[in-house]
């Protein structure tokens, strides 16, 4: 089960708009509406953004959303803020016996 | 409060043992799946593998069977990460993550364990 391949790094200038891309197969990305998205700041355990590849759990913003076209998923955050700077990573349900799998990760900068 | 607690840092040379631990509360322990996470020094987030407690079903990352073993017990509601012959790549920070199990997300996480393994 290989990762599912993600942009090594994304920018945008405070209150612009960003998209992380989040590619994998018809075996996990494509296959199902098991998508999710965390975010990780340094020195934290990771926190879940979206989830179902669109829903936000309460108390995430709203600047942030998902969707899925093929096997490819996306994230995107509109008003880039400072706090936003982060990695994050998608993953995905996968049939295979591993049963879940996570991306390579995206650093965002906020220029 | 759906609560996930690790055991705490742990220092160990090339060839012991170790096992960490991760306790649950707030939640009824068999309901959901348990998944380990390994993240080494400034690295990416890596899936490990994963326990139904109900009934001690493991899957794991093809990268890492046979070189861990995850076991629960669930009268105390607490799963384990177990190595039988660590090396310095071991080193990383592990976490637990709760996987729901219709849901297939991580929404809680433990805080994280930091394994050193050198000599």
């Amino acid at each position: 089960q290989s990762a599912l391949t993600q942009p090594a790094s994304v920018s945008g200038s405070p209150g612009q708009s960003i998209t992380i891309s989040c590619t994998g197969t018809s075996s996990d990305v494509g296959g199902y509406n098991y998508v999710s998205w965390y975010q990780q700041h340094p020195g934290k355990a990771p926190k879940v953004m979206i989830y179902e590849v669109s829903n936000r759990p309460s108390g995430v913003s709203n600047r942030f959303s998902g969707s899925k076209s093929g096997n490819t998923a996306s994230l995107t955050i509109s008003g880039l803020q400072a706090e936003d700077e982060a990695d994050y990573y998608c993953s995905s349900y996968t049939s295979s016996s591993t049963l879940y799998v996570f991306g390579t990760g995206t650093k965002v900068t906020v220029l | 409060e759906v609560q996930l607690v690790q055991s705490g840092a742990e220092v160990k040379k090339p060839g012991e043992s170790l096992q960490i631990s991760c306790k649950a509360s707030g939640y009824s322990f068999t309901t959901d799946w348990l998944g380990w996470v390994r993240q080494m020094p400034g690295k990416g987030l890596e899936w490990m593998g994963v326990i139904d407690p109900g009934d001690s079903d493991t899957r794991y990352s093809p990268s890492f069977q046979g070189q861990v073993t995850i076991s629960a017990d669930k009268s105390i509601s607490t799963a384990y990460l177990q190595w039988s012959g660590l090396k310095a790549s071991d080193t990383a920070i592990y976490y637990c993550a709760r996987l729901g199990r219709r849901t297939y997300y991580l929404d809680y996480w433990g805080q994280g364990t930091l394994v050193t393994v050198s000599s």
